[in-house]
């Protein structure tokens, strides 16, 4: 099984800032990575499929880049919106595993 | 408008069974693959398991294999989970989640729509 490690937990930011998530795969999973924001209470939303391609109706202030191992999102500039939890999770083996998440909140 | 709805949660007792339905509606179902992915109270997100469009290929998480077995009518554009031998590490909210095909129509093995989720309580 693949696991996936995102750091930090928790990420501290003020709105307008950027944001940079990180997930690390504990093994070679090429561009096969995709991000997730969840809400409270709600279902999640995809991101980003496949490293870097956004979804359908995804902002462009949110990037994804990496591959093998590494992998980053990125939002450039912190709406109130994004504070949310966000999760990466991994398409090249099964099973599909997911990150433990990195919640990001308002510094 | 594409919408996944579950049902069937509720209160159940260790080493009960519980079957869990998701009805679809808004796209063509039966050319979908789908997915129940979980996530107990304050945790993150667990895939637990798939089915093909077709019912060809289904794949499980070990920690649900050999209890759980996941199947659809694409007649009746539903997804059901079969959960027998629950323990209390099986509570959670249910999640039934489409596969999401790129626009060459070959499936991303990522998830695009969602329902809302159904909450599974195991407990005495």
């Amino acid at each position: 099984e693949i696991v996936l490690t995102q750091s930090p937990a928790t990420l501290s930011l003020s709105p307008g800032e950027r944001a940079t998530l990180s997930c690390r795969a504990s093994q070679d999973i090429s561009n096969y990575l995709a991000w997730y924001q969840q809400k409270p209470g709600q279902a999640p939303r995809l991101l980003i499929y496949d490293a870097s391609n956004r979804a359908t109706g995804i902002p462009v202030r949110f990037s994804g880049s990496g591959s093998g191992t590494d992998f980053t999102l990125t939002i450039s500039s912190l709406e109130p919106e994004d504070f949310a939890l966000y999760y990466c999770q991994q398409r090249s083996n099964w099973p599909r595993t997911f990150g433990q998440g990195t919640k990001v909140e308002i510094k | 408008e594409v919408q996944l709805v579950e049902s069937g949660g509720g209160l159940v007792q260790p080493g009960g069974s519980q079957r869990l339905s998701c009805a679809a509606s808004g796209f063509s179902f039966s050319s979908y693959s789908m997915n129940w992915v979980r996530q107990a109270p304050g945790k993150g997100l667990e895939w637990i398991s798939y089915i093909s469009s077709s019912v060809t290929t289904v794949y499980y998480a070990d920690s649900v294999k050999g209890r759980f077995t996941i199947s659809r009518d694409n007649a009746k554009n539903s997804l059901y989970l079969q959960m027998d031998s629950l323990t209390d590490e099986d509570t959670a909210v249910y999640y039934c989640a489409r596969d999401f095909y790129d626009s060459a129509g070959y499936a991303r093995g990522v998830f695009d729509y969602w329902g809302r989720g159904t909450l599974v309580t195991v407990s005495s």
